[in-house]
């Protein structure tokens, strides 16, 4: 049964700063792993979806990579602004198709 | 990309009352669509999976004849809240498989504040 973790809980840092958000799952037979950000009381947004045979994908400011291997994904932002301020979410598919989430990373990026 | 309208984005009603919630894919088919339902500071709560053409399969202990889910066609699946109570009152969201090939990704609505007063 896929298991997926996000640490940190929270995060915050200064504005400009390079920063780097993880994932790990626990089944390396991942059929694809999808970054979500959500801002308070809003749905969520689709970041960047990295299929099982892809590494990593690229999105301006944002990278997603993927390590079947070693069960982690990471998402890299570059530069952050105080608008990359929210929470979060990485999310895997189980074998039934429903979303497996993580807890969620709030991101805090001060002026 | 691919997007998912969901409305209403905010509804009040009475308790006792009923309140329908869209979910519509606008530029593809989903043959699956999912609800959640997001309490303060929390993660999402999947409700249940919503087949088109098909019953919805309801995760243990969401009450189907309380949430009951249509999905009459290919881009549209309906949440009815009935005999709403306070407790109801929550954060809705609900989200469409997009499948391209062999491949596929979720994309989620903006989200029903719903509030039963």
């Amino acid at each position: 049964k896929q298991e997926v973790t996000q640490i940190p809980a929270a995060l915050s840092v200064p504005e400009g700063e390079n920063l780097v958000l993880n994932c790990s799952f626990t089944d390396s037979a991942i059929y694809n792993l999808q970054w979500f950000r959500q801002d308070p009381g809003k749905g969520l947004t689709s970041l960047l979806l990295i299929q099982s045979s892809q590494r990593e994908q690229t999105s301006g400011r944002l990278n997603a990579s993927l390590d079947k291997s070693s069960g982690r994904s990471t998402l890299y932002i570059a530069a952050s602004q105080p608008g990359d301020s929210a929470t979060y979410l990485c999310a895997s598919p189980s074998n039934t198709g429903k979303l497996i989430f993580g807890q969620g990373t709030t991101l805090q990026v001060k002026p | 990309g691919a997007v998912v309208s969901q409305h209403p984005s905010r509804v009040i009603c009475k308790s006792g009352t009923s309140v329908k919630i869209e979910c519509r894919s606008l530029d593809f088919q989903a043959t699956t669509m999912f609800w959640y339902r997001q309490f303060p500071k929390k993660s999402l709560m999947l409700m249940a999976t919503s087949n088109e053409g098909s019953k919805a399969t309801y995760e243990q202990g969401v009450e189907k004849d309380k949430f009951l889910i249509n999905h009459a066609s290919l881009t549209l699946s309906t949440l009815t809240v009935t005999s709403a109570h306070p407790e109801d009152s929550s954060f809705y969201i609900c989200s469409a498989r997009e499948i391209k090939g062999t491949n596929y990704g979720y994309t989620f609505g903006s989200g029903t504040r719903l509030t039963v007063v």
